[in-house]
């Protein structure tokens, strides 16, 4: 099946500094790449939609000036938690979407994002 | 407003046993659901997709049912393993035109399994 990679798998930060993560489509060419946030004992809460080459489209009450989403190519979209604060600790997810798998969106294996 | 209940919320279960998760959901039309296992730290994995007309799917131990009419599916795991334990997550996608599709998730059922 399609694989999905992100990088890293974990990070610590300081509390002001940015992060960026990034997710990779190994095998297929991701047209779409969605990226969630998900609390302990929470499901994925949608944060945003990307299409390759377009900017993307932010859920209502996420701050795209705060996660930075780029969407440059069909295998890799970068998100950029800028400025993190202790809040903004949280897994985060993406999934990519594409070409041959159509509808079907594969999860990458997270992130975890710990700020102090 | 779109959603998709999950029960139980928790469950522990001695290995060898079976066990079946339920979902509810709300999406209306939809175009599939799904139910994927999600280990701790880790990125959701599909275990079985069912389209409106399918009511039931396997996949190794795993047999997911479907019933469009009350809007019901369930899981069930025979004879359970100890890698098993994880969150067991049911997803809609709802039917829309365009190639963004959003998924709703269920809050997933915590599976314990003990020696």
């Amino acid at each position: 099946g399609a694989v999905v990679s992100q990088h890293p798998s974990w990070v610590i930060c300081k509390s002001g500094t940015s992060v960026k993560i990034e997710c990779r489509s190994l095998d297929f060419q991701a047209t779409t790449m969605f990226w969630y946030r998900q609390f302990p004992k929470q499901s994925l809460m949608l944060m945003a939609t990307s299409n390759e080459g377009s900017k993307a489209t932010y859920e209502q009450g996420v701050e795209k000036d705060k996660f930075l989403i780029n969407h440059a190519s069909l295998t890799l979209s970068t998100l950029t938690v800028t400025s993190a604060h202790p809040e903004d600790s949280s897994f985060y997810i993406c999934s990519a979407q594409g070409q041959p798998s159509g509808e079907t969106q594969y999860f990458g294996p997270g992130t975890r994002l710990l700020v102090l | 407003k779109n959603q998709v209940e999950q029960s139980p919320q928790s469950l522990i279960i001695l290995e060898g046993k079976n066990c079946t998760l339920q979902c509810n959901y709300t999406v209306s039309p939809f175009s599939n659901l799904r139910w994927y296992k999600q280990d701790t730290g880790r990125g959701p994995v599909s275990l079985t997709i069912m389209t409106f007309s399918e009511n039931t799917k396997s996949n190794g131990r795993y047999t997911a049912t479907l019933d469009a009419d009350t809007k019901q599916s369930s899981l069930h795991i025979t004879a359970s393993q100890l890698s098993d334990s994880a969150s067991y997550i049911c997803v809609v996608t709802p039917r829309g035109g365009g190639s963004n599709y959003k998924l709703t998730f269920g809050k997933g059922t915590l599976l314990t399994v003990n020696p």
